[in-house]
């Protein structure tokens, strides 16, 4: 079965500190993969991504991502985070199967505190 | 510009009791889901939809039913509520047309607390 496996459960940083979320995947074939944000009491949000073209793929916020399919693996970066940041991060695939309904395997997530 | 609304936003219920919780989008979305999220799970989808009249079930559906009688409304009903169902319910629907890449949109959530 596909999975998604994010191993950082909980991130803290200090402003401008450089961020890398990993995010990989099982799923030998084609793949759709995005990144959602939850701010803290809010829904989640798209943040980026990525099903053909460019494996780097730019979002809002700052946020960019690299799909490196030798690895199956989309890790999220942001250069410079700021306490805004704070959020836990979803990484979701969509492998296309069970005649292309969309349906999503989420991530456990990843929790990320921004320190001032 | 509501996009994905669930209603109630908050709910407590004692163990037996039944529930539905109702999504409605406004983006004429063939597509709807509805997930829970627990702790250190992610979500986990429950039963979707693609289309009006017809549901399947996702990942994790007993204990659940879902009606889809319109295209905007996509309604989760627990029939005898259990205190493994606390949880962070969220609705959510997507574009059908080139749908491997739509993504999701999703509602505010719904907590559920199970005593």
């Amino acid at each position: 079965a596909q999975s998604v496996s994010q191993h950082n459960h909980h991130v803290i940083l200090s402003e401008a500190a450089s961020l890398e979320l990993g995010c990989n995947y099982s799923y030998g074939g084609t793949v759709n993969l995005f990144w959602y944000v939850q701010y803290p009491g809010q829904h989640l949000q798209l943040l980026l991504k990525y099903f053909s073209g460019d494996p780097l793929v730019k979002g809002i916020k700052g946020f960019e991502a690299e799909f490196i399919k030798s690895k199956f693996s989309f890790n999220l970066r942001k250069p410079s985070v700021q306490w805004s940041d704070t959020a836990e991060y979803f990484c979701a695939v969509n492998a296309g199967y069970g005649g292309a309904t969309n349906k999503l395997i989420f991530g456990t997530g990843t929790l990320l505190a921004v320190q001032p | 510009n509501a996009g994905v609304t669930q209603t109630p936003k908050f709910r407590v219920l004692k163990t037996g009791q039944s529930m539905t919780l109702l999504c409605a989008q406004d983006m004429n979305h063939e597509y709807m889901y509805w997930y829970r999220q627990d702790p250190g799970m992610g979500l986990r989808l429950i039963h979707y939809s693609v289309g009006e009249g017809t549901t399947a079930k996702g990942e994790v559906p007993d204990g659940y039913n879902v009606s889809r009688l319109k295209k905007q409304n996509f309604l989760l009903g627990l029939e005898s509520a259990a205190p493994s169902q606390t949880s962070v319910y969220f609705c959510a629907s997507s574009a059908a047309k080139g749908s491997l890449n739509q993504p999701q949109h999703f509602g505010d959530g719904t907590r559920l607390s199970i005593l």
